[in-house]
């Protein structure tokens, strides 16, 4: 079945320094993909949509000069969080929507970013 | 706008008893609606869906939901509950197929689900 890959799987970092998390659809081509992210005992929250080729868009609230999406291929999203502060440590997880198929949804298993 | 709410924040039952998950949506436009499940550590991974088709739709694991439009609801129900099926369970609604929104899912707050020996 179809895969996506997220990667890392969990980062600690220091505050103020910027971290990049990527979102690989493995064996199928996606030009859509999704953030969320997910604070504990809460549910998973959408920061952003991100097609490929062009500027993402992001959800109200979510400050994109902070969460860098950049989806440049149509099997690679990234999300960078920029100078990082502990109130953006969180879980955050990655879905792909494949080319083509507006049924094929695929989740990653997520990124675990904590910020001392 | 679409929204979900989940009925229960936990929900416990014995190994071998009905598990009932509840869940009640509202969508402006024919939804399309998932359940999820999330276990410790891990991602989500995708129980079942309701796509415009078949009312009651059978998912992985012996998991089925029944689409109600009349109810807004597509509660998850399992006739026979395993200690495998303890972890959190996340009710979803996205707009249905035909827009590029499709797969923008918008979650419910989650039920986390205990099974007693």
């Amino acid at each position: 079945g179809a895969v996506v890959s997220q990667h890392p799987s969990r980062v600690i970092c220091k505050s103020g320094t910027s971290v990049k998390i990527e979102c690989r659809s493995l064996d199928f081509q996606a030009t859509t993909m999704f953030w969320y992210r997910q604070f504990p005992k809460q549910s998973l929250m959408l920061m952003a949509t991100s097609n490929e080729g062009s500027k993402a868009t992001y959800e109200q609230g979510v400050e994109k000069d902070k969460f860098l999406i950049n989806h440049a291929s149509l099997t690679l999203s990234t999300l960078t969080v920029t100078s990082a502060h502990p109130e953006d440590s969180s879980f955050y997880i990655c879905s792909a929507r494949e080319q083509g198929f507006n049924e094929k949804l695929f989740f990653g298993s997520g990124t675990q970013l904590s910020v001392l | 706008a679409q929204s979900v709410t989940q009925l229960g924040s936990h929900v416990s039952v014995s190994e071998g008893a009905l598990v009932l998950l509840r869940c009640n949506y509202s969508s402006s436009v024919p939804p399309y609606l998932f359940w999820y499940v999330q276990y410790p550590n891990q991602g989500l991974q995708l129980l079942l869906k309701y796509t415009s088709a078949a009312t009651l739709v059978k998912g992985i694991n012996g998991f089925e939901a029944e689409f109600k439009k009349s109810e807004t609801s597509f509660h998850l129900t399992k006739p026979s509950a395993h200690m495998s099926d303890a972890a959190e369970y996340f009710c979803a609604v996205s707009v249905s197929a035909g827009g590029t929104s499709y797969g923008k899912l918008t979650f419910g707050q989650g039920t986390i689900l205990t099974v007693h020996p």
